[in-house]
């Protein structure tokens, strides 16, 4: 069945860097786009980023435009969110998401359990 | 980007009963070239992520009961829940995937009366 298994999080100080891991299986990741997204303590989601199948297109939020960078490794069945200038607004669940299809427009069908990043000092 | 907004916040409802929530969206996110609505809903429940319930504003997910059902076209829909159960306590999101930034709209918490 499909599984996506998020990681890297932890509390990291302001204006530092962090790197997340979403580790897929049970489905071929290179024929899906993907996506992250994050939700504060008791708050609604927010889309962060998304990467197409072929790892050729990326966008993302305004929120983090500048400071995060999305990437993927079909090879290790792998998406990557690189959050580099972190503020305390970015302290927040992360869940990694697939696109029911390849299209990069796709709802999404299948979602992490979250890793949760907080910054603070 | 595309607002969506949602009503009611919160919605209290009797076992058994009808609840319905409805979604709108600040532009229409209906693709004239395929006909189809780029609209969503998830239920996410308490400490897990959310579960897609519904795509293309009124096609149900594999395994999803039939007691939810979608409805509306370009910029208004709804999610109703024809005979709410204990397990569907949840708070339920619309989101758009019409356009970049996808956005979400705000959830409305669904318990029982």
């Amino acid at each position: 069945q499909v599984q996506l298994v998020e990681s890297g999080g932890g509390v990291v100080q302001p204006g530092r860097s962090l790197r997340l891991s979403c580790e897929a299986s049970g489905f071929t990741f290179s024929s899906h786009a993907m996506y992250w997204v994050r939700q504060a303590p008791g708050k609604g989601l927010e889309w962060v980023a998304l990467i197409s199948s072929d790892g050729n297109n990326k966008y993302y939020a305004d929120s983090v435009k500048g400071r995060f960078t999305i990437s993927r490794d079909n090879s290790k069945n792998t998406m990557y969110l690189q959050m580099n200038s972190l503020r305390a607004e970015d302290t927040t669940v992360y869940y990694c998401a697939r696109a029911a299809a390849a299209s990069d427009y796709s709802p999404f069908d299948h979602w992490g359990q979250g890793t949760l990043v907080t910054v603070s000092s | 980007d595309i607002v969506m907004t949602q009503s009611p916040d919160s919605l209290a409802v009797s076992l058994g009963e009808r609840a319905t929530i409805n979604c709108k969206s600040s532009q229409s996110v209906l693709y004239s070239s395929n006909s189809k609505n780029y609209l969503a809903w998830y239920q996410q429940k308490p400490g897990q992520p959310p579960k897609l319930l519904i795509y293309w504003a009124s096609t149900r997910e594999s395994g999803v009961p039939d007691r939810f059902s979608g409805s509306g076209s370009g910029t208004d829909f709804t999610l109703t829940i024809s005979s709410l159960q204990a397990e569907d306590v949840a708070v339920y999101y619309c989101q758009q995937y019409y356009s970049i930034p996808f956005t979400f709209g705000p959830g409305t918490k669904v318990h029982i009366k």
